[in-house]
């Protein structure tokens, strides 16, 4: 079965501060991808990354950074953490031809006080 | 613009009762269309999906959506639903470049 590592698996940050969220799968999967989870919003993508060293802006990039550095690893970097980032952050991966089928993390959830 | 509705946040129905979960779509192109579930604390799993060809298609744990063109949905059925089948359920369609939009979720109860 298909991997997808998310850590932290929660954080408390401060307002102002820097943030970085990891991500690492093991499906050897060309797609990487970050959504943020708020009630009543259900997923929105934020960036994705179909390879290396190049990421994509999703529907909601602002206030986020991308970063792709390998196949296997996908950061989402918050450089001025605010109150309304509170959410929870899934990873996800994905085969290069199609979206058949996404894997997920099992999500960070992200408290900015 | 593509946009994925599920107008109902929250359903009830009781355990062995029949369940519908409905999704409306909006998109220019052909849809790729998918119903995804998130148990608790657990990231989202692909319930099933569909492409073309037969509008009713097969899932997971006798999950089954119909497809309708004309009507720009895809509604998730179950003939007969468990307690664990509660969970959100979200659809989502395939647009650009491999990417995925979801709706909002419906959150399922299942009661005894």
């Amino acid at each position: 079965e298909a991997a997808v590592t998310q850590s932290p698996r929660s954080k408390v940050a401060v307002t102002g501060g820097k943030v970085t969220l990891s991500c690492h799968q093991t499906n050897n999967h060309d797609y990487m991808y970050w959504y943020r989870q708020d009630t009543g919003h259900g997923l929105r993508l934020i960036h994705y990354s179909y390879v290396a060293d190049s990421t994509e802006k999703g529907d909601i990039p602002d206030g986020y950074k991308a970063s792709r550095p390998s196949q296997e690893n996908f950061s989402l970097i918050l450089e001025l953490a605010s109150l309304s980032q509170t959410a929870v952050y899934f990873c996800a991966s994905s085969v290069g031809t199609g979206v058949e089928r996404l894997f997920f993390g099992h999500g960070t959830k992200l408290s900015v006080l | 613009a593509q946009s994925v509705t599920q107008p109902d946040a929250r359903v009830t129905v009781s355990e062995g009762a029949s369940l519908q979960l409905r999704c409306k779509y909006s998109y220019s192109a052909t849809p790729y269309l998918f119903w995804y579930v998130q148990y608790p604390r657990q990231g989202l799993q692909l319930l099933l999906k569909y492409y073309s060809g037969d509008p009713v298609v097969q899932g997971v744990n006798s999950f089954e959506a119909e497809f309708s063109k004309s009507n720009s949905s895809f509604h998730l059925q179950k003939a007969s639903v468990h307690w664990s089948d509660s969970a959100v359920y979200f659809c989502a369609l395939r647009a650009n470049y491999n990417v995925l939009y979801f709706g909002s979720g419906t959150k399922l109860t299942v009661e005894p």
